[in-house]
């Protein structure tokens, strides 16, 4: 079955360069979540979407932002990246905004700011 | 602050014993308990979930009990096995929310052959 796919898997940044990280759901399912999970620590809600528009926003930081297109794949853009940042940012997708059951979570991409 | 807490912060089983973490919230909005299962390197994966008006849900080996009036909940895992060894985080959806999850600190389960 298909899964939430997330590119790239592994990325290292520079203090203050910019990453994009980017988020295909599962097909139907038209809600997107973005979390942020430091080391050892549980993951935390940045920002969530449901038919392209902007759902629900988290702890998210002003450098970031994101969005949902047309085909329901998002982007969360970071700039000014700080040794902080360093963290798995996981991707679920869900279909009618419902969450619960239907919350699949993408593999991660794990940033490394250096 | 922690919305949803989670006791113990790591637990360590022999094979075939039963492993129980605990979880505890303030907020009465929450209305949908998931467990999830996270290895290294992965996704959370969920395992098993409960909703307020059920005392207990049982699937296989796992077992949520809820305890509405205390505000708690644990999870159970029967005849525990080597192959379940990771973090569990308990978690919770707000009612009216975008159904984002709010997640506990995370036990770390080891389960010794």
């Amino acid at each position: 079955a298909a899964g939430v796919i997330q590119s790239p898997r592994h990325l290292i940044k520079e203090k203050r360069e910019t990453a994009t990280l980017k988020c295909y759901p599962i097909p139907r399912h038209d809600t997107v979540y973005w979390y942020q999970q430091g080391p050892g620590q549980d993951p935390q809600f940045l920002i969530s979407f449901y038919e392209k528009m902007q759902s629900d926003k988290g702890s998210i930081p002003d450098r970031f932002s994101a969005q949902q297109f047309s085909d329901y794949h998002s982007e969360l853009n970071m700039s000014s990246l700080e040794l902080g940042d360093s963290a798995l940012y996981f991707c679920a997708s869900s279909a009618d905004g419902q969450g619960g059951d239907g919350y699949t979570f993408g593999s991660g991409t794990r940033l490394t700011v250096v | 602050q922690q919305q949803v807490k989670q006791s113990p912060q790591s637990l360590i089983v022999q094979k075939g014993g039963i492993s129980i973490i605990n979880c505890a919230y303030e907020n009465t909005a929450f209305d949908y308990f998931p467990w999830y299962q996270q290895f290294p390197g992965k996704g959370p994966a969920l395992l098993i979930a409960i909703r307020p008006d059920v005392s207990e849900k049982k699937e296989g080996r796992f077992t949520i009990s809820f305890n509405k009036s205390a505000k708690q909940f644990s999870l159970h895992i029967m005849d525990s096995q080597p192959g379940d060894s990771a973090t569990y985080f308990c978690a919770a959806i707000h009612r009216g929310s975008a159904r984002q999850l709010t997640f506990g600190s995370g036990t770390q389960l080891t389960v010794l052959p």
